[in-house]
């Protein structure tokens, strides 16, 4: 079983759409949990970390459960510039581990 | 401050040829990590390291190694090359993960990736 698993999508959305990714965790004893974006051919760069109260930057909401192992990503009034693959990422001491990602596809 | 640096960014190799990829950061972190990202795969872990003067194997180790002489630079070996080594690399480095709870800055930061391909 992979370590952090996500729908591949793509998600396919016009502008203004909300939009949710999903992924789930196997290990209960995971500590840092983080969204990053990835854009095409470039390296993966921090969106936001996932607090367990829940936490919001701008249009972007992160959810954790931690009983349920789940980490959540909403996305709200989408823009063309937000489309990219969103990578969920689980840290458990020294390792990351890192979901295939999810691709997201903004239409105008 | 230019964060994590991965020299070269590109490079063709024949099969059975040696390189080195470079990677250095300027944050001072403790940790270092190489990975590799193959389509449909997602970004899986070659080596990393917790400190200077020491490495270890990460789930697919085999065909490369790493030394870390200084805490700043960690170099990724590839003795002789195989065409399933065609990939992007990735260096990143970050702080200790906090064992208590969750901790702040605990993220890893990326290098720019370094595309080889072996023919």
């Amino acid at each position: 079983r992979k370590e952090v698993e996500q729908d591949p999508g793509p998600f396919n959305v016009p502008e203004g759409a909300t939009v949710a990714f999903n992924c789930t965790y196997s290990n209960s004893a995971s500590q840092s949990f983080f969204w990053y974006r990835q854009d095409c051919r470039k390296e993966p760069k921090l969106l936001m970390s996932v607090y367990s109260s829940g936490n919001e930057d701008g249009r972007f909401t992160a959810q954790l459960n931690r009983a349920s192992q789940y980490i959540s990503l909403l996305i709200r009034d989408s823009k063309l510039s937000d489309s990219a693959t969103y990578l969920c990422v689980v840290r458990n001491f020294n390792k990351f581990y890192f979901g295939s990602g999810t691709k997201l596809n903004v239409k105008p | 401050n230019a964060g994590v640096t991965q020299t070269p960014k590109f490079r063709v190799l024949k099969t059975g040829q040696s390189m080195t990829l470079l990677c250095a950061q300027d944050m001072n972190h403790e940790y270092m990590y190489w990975y590799r990202q193959d389509p449909g795969m997602g970004l899986r872990l070659i080596h990393y390291s917790v400190g200077e003067g020491t490495t270890a194997k990460g789930e697919v180790p085999d065909g490369y190694n790493v030394s870390r002489l200084k805490k700043q630079n960690f170099l990724l070996g590839l003795e002789s090359a195989a065409p399933s080594q065609t990939s992007v690399y990735f260096c990143a480095s970050s702080y200790p993960g906090s064992t208590v709870g969750q901790g702040t800055n605990t993220e890893a930061f990326f290098g720019q990736g370094t595309r080889l391909t072996v023919v």
